[in-house]
C-alpha cells in the first residue's frame, strides 16, 4: 500500500541552524515525490519536486531535498532556517498518472530567535 | 482570480444538514483534487477530475459525500446528513502540466 511517513510531529530550531525534516515512503512503482509548506491561514505551496534524474533537488526558498531509493527517504533540508520558514511541511507521493497524490501527516517548525 | 478559491472559507453547521463547498480552480488547468485535513492529521484524498473524464472516487469515505465538475470549470462538493466527524478543513487543488498543485485556502467546516 502506498504510504508516507514523516516521523517528527514537531521540530523546533533556532533562527540560522541547519534544517532536515525526514520523510519515508511506500509506494510500489518509481515514485514522484513532493514537499508542500503549508503557513498559517494559506494554502500549501509547492517548494520542490522530484521525478527523475538527479537525486539532489533545489526548490524554492532556499530548500533542497535528496531522493535515497535505497532508504525510500526524500529528507528536507535547508542549510540556514529563517523565522519565516515557521509552518507545516507535508511531504507526497505520487504516480505519473496525476490522479492521486499521498501526503504524510505534516511536520511542524516552530523557529525560535 | 490567480489562484484555486475556495468558499466558504468557514462554514458552522448542525448535525445533519446538507452543506456545500465550492471551489474554482485556476483557469486552464485541467486536474481538480478534494482533500479532506483532519486537525493535527495529513491530507486525506477524496476525490479527483480530470477534464472531462470520470472522476476518481476512491477516496470518498461515504456515500454523503459526492462531488461534481462541469468540464474545467468549478466544482462542489457536497455533504449530506453531516456528522461531527465530518469537521475538518476540506482542501482544493488544482493541476496543471507537471503534477504541480496549487492548493486554496480551504474550507473549514464545523458541524455542530
Amino acid at each position: 500500500a502506498q504510504s508516507v511517513t514523516q516521523p517528527d510531529i514537531h521540530i523546533t530550531v533556532s533562527e540560522g541552524a541547519s534544517l532536515e525534516l525526514r520523510c519515508n515512503y511506500s509506494y510500489g512503482a518509481t515514485p514522484y515525490l513532493f514537499w508542500y509548506v503549508q503557513s498559517p491561514g494559506q494554502g500549501l505551496q509547492l517548494l520542490l519536486k522530484y521525478f527523475s534524474g538527479d537525486t539532489l533537488v533545489q526548490g524554492i526558498k532556499g530548500f533542497e531535498a535528496e531522493f535515497k531509493r535505497s532508504q525510500s527517504s526524500f529528507n528536507l533540508r535547508k542549510p540556514s532556517v529563517h523565522w519565516s520558514d515557521a509552518a507545516e511541511y507535508f511531504c507526497a507521493v505520487g504516480a505519473n498518472t496525476g490522479n492521486q497524490f499521498y501526503f504524510g501527516t505534516g511536520t511542524s517548525l516552530t523557529v525560535i530567535p | 482570480g490567480a489562484g484555486v478559491s475556495q468558499s466558504p472559507s468557514n462554514k458552522v453547521t448542525e448535525k445533519g444538514k446538507d452543506v456545500e463547498l465550492r471551489c474554482d480552480p485556476i483557469s486552464g488547468h485541467t486536474a481538480l483534487y478534494w482533500y479532506r485535513q483532519r486537525l493535527g492529521q495529513g491530507l486525506e484524498f477524496l476525490i479527483y477530475f480530470q477534464g472531462n473524464s470520470a472522476p476518481d472516487k476512491s477516496g470518498l469515505p461515504s456515500d454523503r459525500f459526492s462531488a461534481e465538475r462541469t468540464g474545467e470549470s468549478v466544482s462542489t462538493l457536497t455533504i449530506q446528513r453531516t456528522q461531527q466527524e465530518d469537521s475538518a478543513v476540506y482542501l482544493c487543488a488544482s493541476g496543471g502540466k507537471g503534477l504541480k498543485l496549487f492548493f486554496g485556502s480551504g474550507t473549514q467546516l464545523s458541524v455542530l
